[in-house]
């Protein structure tokens, strides 16, 4: 009953470096989202992924991307990450259409210094 | 674009008081709304949903939610706060139309219970 997990749950990085965030979820869910949260922004949308292969933007994916070879995995690369990213991000799953709830990991947070 | 909006950045409330989180959308048709809570170093955890129909939905941890219309407004409700339901809380839309099933989260509501 492992559900959706994100590793690592803490991650401290230079400006600059190349950071990856990882998420697996374990229900065979079609949909796949990586949001970040800000305080007073709430979560916001980076990318998203309807299925294995198949990946599409969000509301600020600048300075990401993302790739999805295996349905259970989405794994969020930061490629030269500024302070500006340092924030929570939150992986999520979903069967699908916008009835479908969203299950969400239990995050990393980022400081990027 | 749909949006969200929660007025209060910061509510306290005593134990035992009734609480009401505001929660206001932009949506031209009915949408899909959801409220989630996030307690602390957690991730968020669905409390209920409005889809159609009833316009007073029931959710777990005995919290309630009204969608009216006329206000574009889905308000949560609890009429006795426990200590624990210290939180954060987020409302949702989702379009009816949105093939990509994304969620638009409103800023957050952090719930402060006094003893």
């Amino acid at each position: 009953d492992a559900g959706i997990t994100q590793s690592p749950r803490y991650k401290i990085t230079e400006t600059g470096r190349q950071v990856t965030l990882m998420c697996h979820q374990t229900w065979s869910h079609s949909y796949m989202f990586w949001y970040r949260q800000d305080l007073g922004h709430g979560l916001r949308l980076i990318y998203y992924s309807a299925a294995a292969d198949i990946t599409d933007k969000g509301e600020v994916p600048d300075g990401y991307v993302v790739s999805r070879s295996k349905t259970e995995n989405f794994p969020l690369t930061l490629e030269s990450a500024t302070r500006s990213q340092t924030s929570v991000y939150f992986c999520a799953s979903s069967q699908g259409t916008a009835k479908n709830i969203q299950y969400f990991g239990a995050g990393t947070r980022l400081s990027v210094l | 674009a749909q949006s969200v909006t929660q007025p209060d950045i910061h509510i306290t409330v005593s134990e035992g008081a009734s609480l009401e989180l505001r929660c206001n959308y932009s949506y031209g048709a009915t949408p899909y709304l959801f409220w989630y809570v996030q307690s602390p170093g957690q991730g968020l955890q669905l409390l209920l949903k409005y889809f159609s129909g009833d316009t007073l939905v029931q959710g777990i941890k005995g919290f309630e939610a009204e969608f009216k219309r006329s206000q574009s407004s889905f308000n949560l409700r609890k009429p006795s706060v426990h200590w624990s339901d210290a939180a954060e809380y987020f409302c949702a839309v989702a379009t009816r139309n949105n093939a990509g099933n994304m969620l638009t989260f409103g800023g957050g509501t952090r719930l402060m219970v006094k003893p």
